[in-house]
């Protein structure tokens, strides 16, 4: 049972280059996030899940598309990398009436 | 728009001393409210707390809610360095689809 898996860890991204963020969960879990946790600061929501095929934005959106075809796996895009998007991405999911498990995070880096 | 707010923001002990973490929130649909310790990589899970009242304890940690005042507290005594991480308040709404995170603790426990 590995949980949470994101990939990758760490990511170097050029100004206006494009990549995805990759999280699959193995515990049958409805609820999806991604969430972003800037230096110093707490995790603010980007985008959610409550199961296949439905997403929604969260607080921070801008910049960034989901999918949600399958009920393990909530990839992450950014289309056009700008500097405002260092940041450490987490991934997280969650069962209906359960606690929450959170990847182990990528850490993005746009120059 | 959902709200939470830790203090303090930062907070360097001894070890062996005792520290009271503050978490306050305003929600318009509150479910429960969890605590997170954060080292170097994901949040992990310490609590969730629902009820009023209730403490919730596992060894030197302890967490109250007050629904009242809408406000909890994290308590450690007899800190280790251990202990010194960043420690998470979120709040979860009732329809369970996300969580507000507040900016965090950042707790420096000293030999």
């Amino acid at each position: 049972n590995a949980g949470v898996t994101q990939t990758p860890k760490f990511r170097i991204l050029k100004i206006g280059q494009s990549m995805t963020l990759q999280c699959t969960q193995d515990m049958n879990h409805n609820y999806m996030y991604w969430y972003r946790q800037d230096p110093g600061m707490g995790l603010k929501l980007i985008y959610y899940s409550v199961g296949a095929g439905i997403t929604d934005k969260g607080e921070v959106p801008n910049g960034y598309n989901v999918s949600r075809s399958t009920t393990e796996d909530f990839p992450l895009r950014l289309e056009l990398a700008a500097p405002s998007q260092t940041s450490v991405y987490f991934c997280a999911s969650r069962h209906t009436n359960y606690g929450y498990t959170f990847g182990s995070g990528t850490r993005l880096t746009v120059v | 728009e959902d709200k939470v707010v830790q203090s303090p923001l930062s907070l360097v002990v001894h070890e062996g001393d005792t520290v009271t973490l503050n978490c306050s929130y305003e929600v318009t649909n509150f479910r429960s409210l969890l605590w997170y310790k954060q080292e170097k990589k994901a949040p992990t899970f310490l609590f969730m707390l629902t009820s009023s009242g209730i403490e919730k304890k596992s060894g030197r940690l302890s967490s109250i809610l007050d629904k009242k005042e809408l406000f909890s507290i994290l308590n450690i005594t007899a800190t280790q360095t251990g202990d010194s991480a960043v420690y998470l308040c979120a709040v979860a709404e009732t329809s369970g689809s996300r969580l507000t995170f507040g900016e965090g603790t950042q707790l420096t426990v000293n030999p």
